[in-house]
């Protein structure tokens, strides 16, 4: 069964300094991986994902992530944070089903809070 | 292009009613995945949704059903609504089964 932990329900940082969301997850097989972001009473937008190409992935707004096969994970990195970067941050496996279907397993997510 | 589009925005019903929420895929998507998102938790697979049939389903309750349309909309029914149902619940389309899934803005449920 596949399954994704994030580490740190909330995180805060200073406008400015690197942003680090940690994301562990379980497969028994090679994973997709993906982060969204999640902005109040909104829906969720795709940030970036992994499909077993490039190790390091680039998204949008300046984030990106690097998947470690050894440490099973794929944290979320930024530079430097923007106070528009405040948000709710998923992190999310690809599980095939018996039936051929494809859900994405969420982490519980974080909270990112950016303060001046 | 159009994304996913979701309706209504907000709805409140009671306990025992039923209710049913709309989604339209994007474009040249023919896969319709339905998540419940409960506050302050990550959303959940309810089901599944490709060329009209259902292909997969996670863990919830035969009160929970669906339909996908020709035109690859979908609806999500709810019987019997109970309290614990109160969520956003989120719409995702892809190109095909295995591709990427993309999000519409959601349908709050208040169930009172």
């Amino acid at each position: 069964a596949q399954s994704v932990t994030q580490l740190g329900s909330h995180v805060s940082v200073s406008e400015g300094a690197l942003v680090l969301l940690r994301c562990n997850y379980s497969s028994s097989v090679p994973p997709y991986l993906f982060w969204y972001v999640q902005y109040p009473n909104q829906g969720l937008q795709l940030l970036l994902k992994y499909t077993s190409a490039a190790t390091l992935v680039k998204g949008i707004n300046g984030f990106e992530a690097e998947f470690k096969k050894s440490e099973t994970s794929f944290h979320l990195t930024k530079p430097s944070a923007h106070m528009s970067d405040a948000a709710e941050y998923f992190c999310a496996v690809s599980g095939a089903g018996a039936d051929g279907y494809n859900k994405l397993i969420f982490g519980a997510g974080t909270r990112l809070a950016v303060h001046p | 292009e159009t994304g996913v589009t979701q309706s209504p925005t907000h709805l409140i019903k009671t306990r025992g009613q039923q209710v049913t929420l709309r989604c339209s895929s994007q474009s040249g998507h023919n896969t319709v995945s339905w998540y419940q998102q409960a506050l302050g938790q990550g959303p959940q697979f309810i089901f599944q949704y490709y060329r009209e049939e259902e292909n997969g389903r996670g863990n919830f309750p035969p009160r929970f059903s669906g339909l996908q349309f020709p035109n690859y909309s979908s609806e999500l029914n709810v019987n019997a609504l109970e309290l614990d149902d109160s969520a956003l619940y989120l719409c995702a389309s892809s190109p095909e089964i295995t591709d990427t899934q993309y999000f519409g803005p959601g349908t709050r449920l208040t169930v009172l």
